[in-house]
């Protein structure tokens, strides 16, 4: 089975910090890839990033940075000098190569709350 | 710019009249899917499609149909819609179907409201 482990339901922090959303997946499939999305309060899915099982670099796109560590199956998240705009709810999702109907496995969701 | 769109965005409706919510994208992607998601439930499959005129059940296909006549367009039905189908449904696209999976875009989201 896969599964997609957010154990952070809510996470409040005060603009500035940096701030560390976990991943942590299960799957039997030695291809498959991850990815992170951001879910702002007006609803839409905005894609962050895909890591491929094959690809064990780490990330850095500007104040976001992934952790992806095949050993502890995670794939972290951390947003360094926290911005309100980042309050939103942050998915990260699962894709096993070995499915045929491209669905994604998602997390419950992190809520991020960046106060001023 | 490359984008998922979908609409209505916003619709409330009553029970029994048949809606369609429109999904269109402008990347040429083969795989296109939708989505519902619901407070508790998250995020599940409704349909898939990995090509024109090839389409196929997700994990909550009940109470759904789709097309998939051109490349673009893959529409999402509900010839006689319930309460239990107000949600927040979103469509996705990828440029590759089965055996290369690439980015899987979202469009922005079409609230479903049934009354």
């Amino acid at each position: 089975a896969q599964k997609v482990t957010q154990a952070q339901t809510e996470i409040s922090v005060v603009e500035k910090e940096d701030v560390t959303l976990d991943c942590v997946y299960e799957t039997r499939d030695t291809t498959y890839y991850l990815f992170w999305y951001k879910q702002p309060p007006s609803g839409e899915l905005v894609f962050l990033i895909r890591r491929n099982s094959f690809d064990e670099q780490n990330e850095i796109s500007g104040r976001y940075s992934w952790n992806f560590q095949k050993s502890t199956s995670s794939f972290n998240f951390t947003i360094t000098a926290s911005q309100v705009v980042d309050s939103a709810v942050y998915f990260c999702a699962l894709k096993g190569g070995s499915s045929n109907t491209g669905k994604l496995i998602f997390g419950q969701g992190t809520t991020l709350q960046v106060k001023p | 710019e490359a984008q998922v769109t979908q609409n209505p965005r916003y619709l409330i409706t009553v029970t029994g009249k048949k809606l369609t919510v429109t999904c269109s994208q402008n990347m040429n992607h083969e795989y296109m899917s939708w989505y519902r998601q619901d407070p508790g439930l998250g995020l599940r499959q409704i349909y898939y499609s990995m090509n024109v005129e090839v389409t196929d059940k997700g994990d909550v296909p009940e109470g759904y149909k789709v097309s998939r006549k051109e490349k673009r367009n893959f529409p999402l039905i509900l010839e006689s819609p319930s309460p239990n189908q107000t949600s927040l449904y979103f469509c996705a696209s990828s440029p590759h179907g089965q055996g290369k999976w690439n980015t899987i875009y979202f469009g922005e989201g079409s609230w479903l409201t049934v009354v």
